[in-house]
């Protein structure tokens, strides 16, 4: 079945420790997102990318990295940067909505809980 | 499952009444808008979505409901049913931009 595919579930990380979060979607989108979740609050978008190569700063980038290497995979690394990554991280992908611009529906994966103990 | 429903507004119905899910959006030149379910430890899933073309749109027992000139969303339920219980949130976006999400807004259905 066609989806996104977030893992692990869980990850439980040191202080000062870097996290990778894998994100891999077999929609064929273009674009993908990651978002952070905290309780009580919205989503909040940490970075996105249109296409390969290349990725843009979201609402709350500082402390996080990604890369776009491939179409169907967009990895997130919490680095120790990052002064509280505990958190619900989504990921989500896209193709460009009907009113012509790059975000119509999102389609989003079963998240990861960050916990750093 | 996770506790992203911590401090939300919380509707509270019986099940087979109409539920109303209220979202107050910030943007007055927002173009799409667009509304997600989301059940406890999982992702948001897409409940249905509206242009700023239209102020009413019909999908499955759900309605969506638009006022630019107040800049309100709404999100109607008919028949709510104990599966509706979730944390629903409305989120906006204008031309090229990405989404901007609300906090969300639980909504707790007893049998």
């Amino acid at each position: 079945d066609g989806g996104i595919t977030q893992s692990p579930k869980y990850l439980f990380r040191k202080e000062g420790q870097n996290v990778t979060l894998s994100c891999e979607q077999n929609l064929n989108h273009d674009a993908m997102y990651w978002y952070r979740q905290d309780p009580g609050q919205g989503l909040r978008l940490i970075y996105y990318s249109q296409i390969v190569n290349d990725f843009q700063k979201g609402d709350i980038a500082e402390g996080y990295s990604v890369s776009r290497e491939k179409k169907e995979s967009f990895p997130l690394t919490v680095t120790s940067a990052q002064k509280n990554p505990t958190a619900f991280y989504l990921c989500a992908s896209s193709n460009p909505g009907t009113s012509g611009g790059p975000t119509g529906e999102l389609f989003f994966g079963e998240g990861s809980r960050l916990t750093v103990l | 499952g996770e506790s992203v429903g911590l401090h939300l507004p919380t509707l509270s119905v019986q099940e087979g009444d109409n539920s109303i899910i209220n979202c107050a959006y910030s943007n007055s030149a927002s173009d799409y808008f667009i509304w997600y379910k989301q059940e406890s430890g999982k992702g948001p899933q897409f409940i249905i979505d509206i242009r700023s073309n239209m102020d009413k749109r019909q999908g499955q027992r759900v309605t969506v409901l638009l006022n630019k000139t107040v800049k309100h969303l709404s999100l109607q339920i008919a028949a709510t049913q104990p599966g509706d219980s979730a944390v629903y949130f409305c989120a906006e976006k204008r031309g090229y931009s990405t989404l901007t999400f609300g906090k969300g807004t639980m909504l707790l259905v007893s049998p």
